[in-house]
């Protein structure tokens, strides 16, 4: 049984940065894409981006592009999320999916999400 | 960018209800449709993608329907365990967008 387990929660100041990594266990990248997707406090989902490890091939949301890196490390296993010049309004619950194999962009399993708070 | 308009954003219903979900996207996304469960302090899960084709594990009483702009999920008759928020999101292209979640509360 393929599990993400995502790092531990994270408190920050505004203009800094975090990484957010996220392991496959039980399973590895094979041709599966790893998505990271975030929620603010009370609301929904906003997608971040898209990696294919075994392409090499990323999406970035615009509204981050610049901001964030997202990057695949085959030798841990794990797919990692760094963002940038932090503002309060980045903080939210950060989840990394894995796609389907048939349908990548349909994120069948989760991590259990890391919480990054920005706080002066 | 794609804007998916989720109705209602809350209802409240009966163990035993059939309750429907619709999620209208700004432009034809053919099937390219998933829902997704979310419990409170928890992730998402995948119930339906295609717009019809139910993920492996979840029961058969929720079903997806609908192509190019409108679709609805249904739950034929609602389980205690079916209290939580529904998020449909499309895959059409970039960036992938959500829909801003129906809460099902119960009555």
């Amino acid at each position: 049984q393929v599990l993400l387990v995502q790092s531990g929660a994270e408190v920050m100041k505004p203009g800094s940065s975090v990484k957010v990594s996220c392991r496959v266990s039980g399973g590895n990248f094979d041709s599966y894409g790893f998505t990271w997707v975030r929620q603010a406090p009370g609301q929904g989902l906003e997608w971040l981006g898209r990696i294919t490890p075994t392409l090499g091939t990323t999406k970035i949301s615009q509204k981050v592009q610049g901001r964030i890196t997202i990057s695949a490390d085959e030798f841990r296993n794990e797919v990692n999320m760094e963002l940038r010049s932090l503002e309060s309004d980045d903080t939210a619950v950060y989840f990394c999916a894995r796609g389907r194999e048939n349908w990548v962009d349909a994120f069948e399993i989760w991590g259990q999400g890391t919480t990054v708070t920005v706080s002066p | 960018d794609i804007q998916m308009t989720q109705s209602p954003s809350s209802l409240t219903a009966s163990v035993g209800d059939r309750v429907t979900v619709t999620c209208r996207a700004s432009q034809d996304i053919g099937s390219w449709l998933a829902w997704y469960q979310q419990m409170p302090d928890r992730p998402p899960k995948l119930l339906i993608y295609g717009a019809f084709t139910l993920q492996s594990g979840v029961p058969s009483r929720f079903t997806g329907s609908g192509s190019g702009r409108d679709f609805t999920l249904t739950i034929t008759s609602l389980q205690p365990e079916d209290f939580a928020t529904y998020y449909c999101q499309h895959a059409d292209s970039f960036p992938i967008t959500f829909g801003h979640g129906t809460r099902v509360e119960l009555k």
